[in-house]
């Protein structure tokens, strides 16, 4: 059974940094490519970040610069590294598997992670 | 950035009635489209991808249909659990990008 559990969320100040993960089972994670995708509060879905399960990332606009996603194939988990953050980042944070090579279709999701930025 | 227009924004239906949801794209994208269902609280799940194949597990009351940038989700009978928002999803360029959502409601 896939199951992908993030962690790492919470409050940070506007301007700091915060690292939030994804721990993937179930399935051969060096395989496949892995996403974030954020819901801000009351909001439709937004892409964030994706890397290609040889390494090749890809990333929004608004958070480029600031954000770097990686993985650690030997844990099985990928990583969202935020810096600069934003009232504007405030949203849950979801990691999602990847459907298949250049499929960037998104079949298999944690619950969430909420990142809040506030003063 | 290729922009996804869902409609309409909300569909008020009974069960057992059908459903059609709308999805435009303003470029082509082929048939490189995905329907996700959300329910409250919950994450998303895939139910289409590719225009028109069910996902694993989903139900054959679900629909996709549509190429270019023209898409259409239909729920043939709507049962209980199937009163949540609806968003569509492009993979053809980057950014990906999703729908702005289709809340089905009773």
């Amino acid at each position: 059974e896939v199951q992908l559990l993030e962690s790492g969320g919470g409050l940070v100040q506007p301007g700091g940094s915060l690292r939030i993960s994804c721990a993937a089972s179930g399935f051969i994670f060096v395989s496949y490519g892995m996403t974030w995708v954020r819901q801000a509060p009351g909001k439709g879905l937004e892409w964030v970040s994706s890397m290609s399960a040889d390494g090749v990332t890809y990333y929004l606009d608004s958070v480029k610069g600031r954000f770097t996603i990686s993985r650690d194939n030997s844990k099985n988990t990928v990583y969202l590294q935020m810096h600069n953050l934003r009232a504007e980042d405030t949203a849950v944070y979801y990691c999602a598997k990847v459907k298949a090579t250049s499929e960037w279709y998104f079949d298999y999701w944690g619950q969430g992670t909420l990142v809040t930025v506030s003063s | 950035e290729n922009v996804l227009t869902q409609s309409p924004g909300t569909l008020s239906l009974s069960p057992g009635e059908r459903a059609t949801l709308s999805c435009r794209a303003s470029q082509s994208v082929r048939s490189n489209l995905a329907w996700y269902q959300q329910k409250p609280g919950q994450a998303p799940r895939l139910l289409i991808y590719d225009a028109s194949n069910r996902a694993t597990g989903i139900p054959v009351r679900f629909s996709g249909s549509g190429s270019g940038t023209d898409f259409t989700l239909t729920i043939s009978s709507l049962e209980p659990e199937d009163f949540a928002v609806y968003y569509c999803q492009q993979r053809t360029s980057w950014p990906v990008t999703f729908g702005g959502g289709t809340k089905v409601e009773i």
